[in-house]
């Protein structure tokens, strides 16, 4: 029973251009949403959060949108570059500390 | 600064023998977390401790996994009569002090298990 999805497996962007990924939940618990990103043989790095009260977080080139209604989250980035080229987790909590991670989304930026 | 860092980085092991994974946490960090991403998944909660207990483990998978931090550091996680099932990659993540996911987990670079 997965309860954070990515549907995507990948997505590849241009460089310059807007990477969108998208996330889907299913349990009405979650409170807090996270993005990590993983490059290969390392361990994943945070990147943005947004909690349940807010629509948006924004930090720099990375915005993370909540969709609470119809339990969907994006993380835009724009604009894109090559050194993004990793996969990325979604994740989410119920008010505790256990990570409920989504399956990943490997984004690649070509030139 | 050092970061979270996981020992041995690879381990090959027969199916029914015991293996221990080593996590050292970021100085000062009450919170670790231990992880498992099979192939093609993304990670999956195994345990988390605050100090020296377990807080939550509700995530280990059978009896044959078991988790120690005694002194509220370094903790090992332990794996019984391993099965081929388990094979994956063990990710250990440390925060400063828990309490809520807005509290960054830092993780390390992973133990890859294989069991033949």
């Amino acid at each position: 029973d997965q309860q954070v999805k990515q549907n995507s497996p990948s997505l590849s962007v241009q460089e310059g251009r807007i990477s969108i990924l998208n996330c889907d939940y299913t349990n009405s618990m979650f409170d807090y949403f996270l993005w990590y990103k993983k490059y290969p043989a390392e361990g994943p790095t945070f990147l943005i959060s947004i909690s349940s009260i807010k629509d948006k977080n924004e930090d720099g080139r990375f915005t993370v949108f909540l969709n609470k209604s119809a339990k969907h989250l994006s993380l835009h980035i724009v604009p894109s570059q090559p050194g993004d080229s990793a996969v990325y987790f979604c994740a989410a909590s119920a008010n505790t500390d256990k990570l409920i991670f989504g399956t990943g989304t490997r984004l690649q930026v070509f030139p | 600064g050092a970061g979270v860092s996981q020992t041995p980085s690879n381990k090959v092991t027969e199916k029914g023998k015991y293996v221990e994974l080593r996590c050292d946490p970021i100085s000062g960090h009450t919170a670790l977390y231990w992880y498992r991403q099979s192939l093609g998944q993304g990670p999956e909660f195994l345990i988390y401790f605050q100090g020296t207990g377990a807080a939550d483990d509700s995530g280990l998978p059978n009896d044959r996994f078991f988790a120690v931090r005694p002194e509220g550091s370094v903790s090992t996680l332990k794996i019984q009569r391993t099965e081929r099932g388990d094979s994956a990659v063990y990710l250990c993540a440390s925060s400063l002090t828990g309490q809520g996911a807005h509290n960054e987990q830092f993780f390390g670079p992973g133990t890859r298990l294989t069991v033949l």
